[in-house]
């Protein structure tokens, strides 16, 4: 079975600081992607970042990273420079052989 | 304009009865899903469908029924015996082939049972 932890409820960043987000997994699959989702309050989910299991490179799309650490089963996100548009609730999730497993999320809060 | 559209955004019903979700999709994407959000919660998988005319149950199944008629189409209805209906629900598809194949999210509907 996967699992996919997310162990903090709320992050505050000032605007212009890089911020961290923490997920970590579990599965017995050699082969896994991870997802991470954004949610504002308007509620649709927006894909934002994709790391393969045997992808070589950390993934980076603008201004996320992914900071994948395989032997810690971690996959945290990261967000250089926040914008006030950040603000939302973020998800970290796994692909299974045909579906996703989602964490419960973290609230992120930009603030001027 | 491709993309997933979910109507209402907002559904109130009474308890006791049934009430059908739309979803639609002109993507042309193979897989659909439905999840339920509850507050504070993440996404909790109802049933998905990676063809025509297939579908399977998600993790919490119970109390939901789907159909699969046509490939854009993936309405989800809520019946009486869902306990406890009211939350958020999010219809997702992608594309079967290809690379990483993220799912893509349609608006969600708000569903409340007084």
């Amino acid at each position: 079975a996967q699992k996919i932890t997310q162990t903090q409820p709320g992050m505050f960043v000032q605007e212009k600081e890089a911020v961290t987000l923490d997920c970590t997994y579990d599965t017995s699959d050699p082969s896994y992607g991870l997802f991470w989702y954004k949610q504002p309050s308007s509620g649709e989910m927006i894909f934002l970042i994709y790391q393969g299991s045997y992808d070589q490179q950390n993934a980076t799309e603008g201004r996320y990273s992914l900071n994948f650490q395989k032997a810690r089963k971690s996959a945290n996100l990261v967000i250089s420079a926040s914008q006030l548009g950040d603000s939302a609730m973020y998800f970290c999730a796994m692909k299974g052989l045909s579906t996703l497993t989602f964490g419960k999320g973290t609230m992120l809060l930009v603030s001027p | 304009d491709g993309g997933i559209t979910q109507s209402p955004k907002y559904l109130f019903r009474k308890e006791g009865q049934n009430v059908t979700l739309s979803c639609e999709q002109n993507l042309n994407h193979d897989a659909m899903y439905w999840y339920r959000q509850d507050p504070g919660q993440g996404l909790r998988l109802i049933y998905y469908s990676q063809i025509v005319n297939d579908f399977q149950k998600g993790d919490i199944a119970e109390g939901y029924s789907v159909s699969r008629e046509k490939k854009e189409s993936f309405p989800l209805t809520v019946t009486s015996a869902q306990k406890n209906p009211t939350a958020f629900y999010l219809c997702a598809s992608r594309i079967t082939s290809g690379s990483y194949n993220e799912q893509f999210f349609g608006p969600g509907t708000r569903l409340t049972v007084l």
